[in-house]
Order: C-alpha cells, then sequence, then structure tokens
C-alpha cells in the first residue's frame, strides 16, 4: 500500500512556541489529507480536511487560527500549532486520501507526539 | 451523527485462541465500516472494509468481520491469535474513505 511519513515523530517545546508538523505522501499523490488528534485513551478526532490548493476545512470546536494547515503540494500538507500550550499536547495523526487505481482509501501517518512544557 | 460503540476497552486472548472484537455504530444510511490497527509507534493500517455485497468479508492477517444490519454490529474475528497480533483496534465508520468516526479502540493483549 501507499506509504505516508510524518516528521518528526516526537516532538517538545516550550508553552508559547509554535511547532510544525509535516505530512508526506511518499509514492502517490493526495489531493485531499486529514488530521486528526488522539488522546490517550480515547479515539482519534477529525480536526479537519485540506484540500490542495485551498483552505483547510476545519471540525466544529476547533481554532483555525491556533492550529495552522497549510496544503501546498499533492505530496506536503503541514500543521502549525500556534503559541503551544501544555493542553495542546497529544498525539496528532494525518493521514491521506488516494483515489488513484485500486488505492481509494485514507492511508495512515506513524503520527507525531507533541509535548509542550 | 454517526458514531461508534467499542464496549471492551481490553482484551486479553491466549495465543491460538479465537478472537472476538466487538463493535456497534450509529449511521443514517448504509455504512461504510472499516477496522484499523495501531501497533506502539505505528500508524494505522487497514484490515478490512465493508461498502456493500456479501456481509462477511476477508481482511489481512486472517482478520475476518460480519456485517449485521439487524444488531448495527461490525465485529473483528480471527480464529486463531497470534502475539504479533498484540496491538489496538479501531472501528470506524464513514461515508467512503472521508470522514471517518472512530471508536475509542480496543487494546487486544496476547498471552503466552
Amino acid at each position: 500500500g501507499a506509504v505516508v511519513s510524518q516528521h518528526p515523530s516526537r516532538v517538545i517545546c516550550k508553552s508559547g512556541t509554535s511547532v510544525k508538523i509535516e505530512c508526506r505522501s511518499l509514492d502517490f499523490q493526495a489531493t485531499t489529507m486529514f488530521w486528526y488528534r488522539q488522546f490517550p485513551k480515547q479515539s482519534l478526532m477529525l480536526m479537519a480536511t485540506s484540500n490542495e490548493g485551498s483552505k483547510a476545512t476545519y471540525e466544529q470546536g476547533v481554532e483555525k487560527d491556533k492550529f495552522l494547515i497549510n496544503h501546498a503540494s499533492l505530496t506536503l500538507s503541514t500543521l502549525t500549532v500556534t503559541s503551544a500550550h501544555p493542553e495542546d499536547s497529544s498525539f496528532y495523526i494525518c493521514s491521506a486520501h488516494s483515489t488513484s487505481g485500486s488505492d481509494n482509501e485514507q492511508f495512515f501517518g506513524p503520527g507525531t507526539r507533541l509535548t509542550v512544557l | 451523527a454517526q458514531s461508534v460503540t467499542q464496549p471492551d476497552i481490553h482484551i486479553t486472548v491466549s495465543e491460538g485462541a479465537s478472537l472476538e472484537l466487538r463493535c456497534n455504530y450509529s449511521y443514517g444510511a448504509t455504512p461504510y465500516l472499516f477496522w484499523y490497527v495501531q501497533s506502539p509507534g505505528q500508524g494505522l493500517q487497514l484490515l478490512l472494509k465493508y461498502f456493500s455485497g456479501d456481509t462477511l468479508v476477508q481482511g489481512i492477517k486472517g482478520f475476518e468481520a460480519e456485517f449485521k444490519r439487524s444488531q448495527s454490529s461490525f465485529n473483528l474475528r480471527k480464529p486463531s491469535v497470534h502475539w504479533s497480533d498484540a496491538a489496538e483496534y479501531f472501528c470506524a465508520v464513514g461515508a467512503g474513505y472521508s470522514t471517518l468516526t472512530f471508536g475509542k479502540g480496543t487494546m487486544l493483549l496476547v498471552s503466552p
């Protein structure tokens, strides 16, 4: 199947700083990428859907000015957590939707563990 | 609104024994149903999916799931569990591959 990478896999930052997480589809083009947040013992919660070249669509309750999403190319989407606070500490997972050939599914990245001190 | 319930937070199964993980869903139309597996430090991997047709679907790694509309269930089964199956399993419902709603997951522990 197709491969999605995330970078970094783990990041620790100070409160008030901004953190950028990259999500890349390595061997396919993804017109749509999704960003999820996963708390311990909880399910994945969809934060936003990003389409290449257009503004992201945020789920209710997700602050778009705090979680900036850019999907500038068909293989890269970035999530920037601005002015991070300890409550933003979580596991962030991206996925990329491939619609080419038989790969019509969401492929998930390995996740990024964010810890805000 | 769509929702998914996985009633078991943890399940422990002996290696070689059979496994059934429960999943109940709420969805307004014909659901698209999925089972994913997540190993520590890994992304989610699709085990199997149901869109339509035969209600018993086969997936990778010897897993299967049965869609029962009358019970709003999509339980995951495996006849003989291997130690490498220890992981967290997520059931999800959606309209196609987008807008997935996930359950809270079931952690599978495999005892020797």
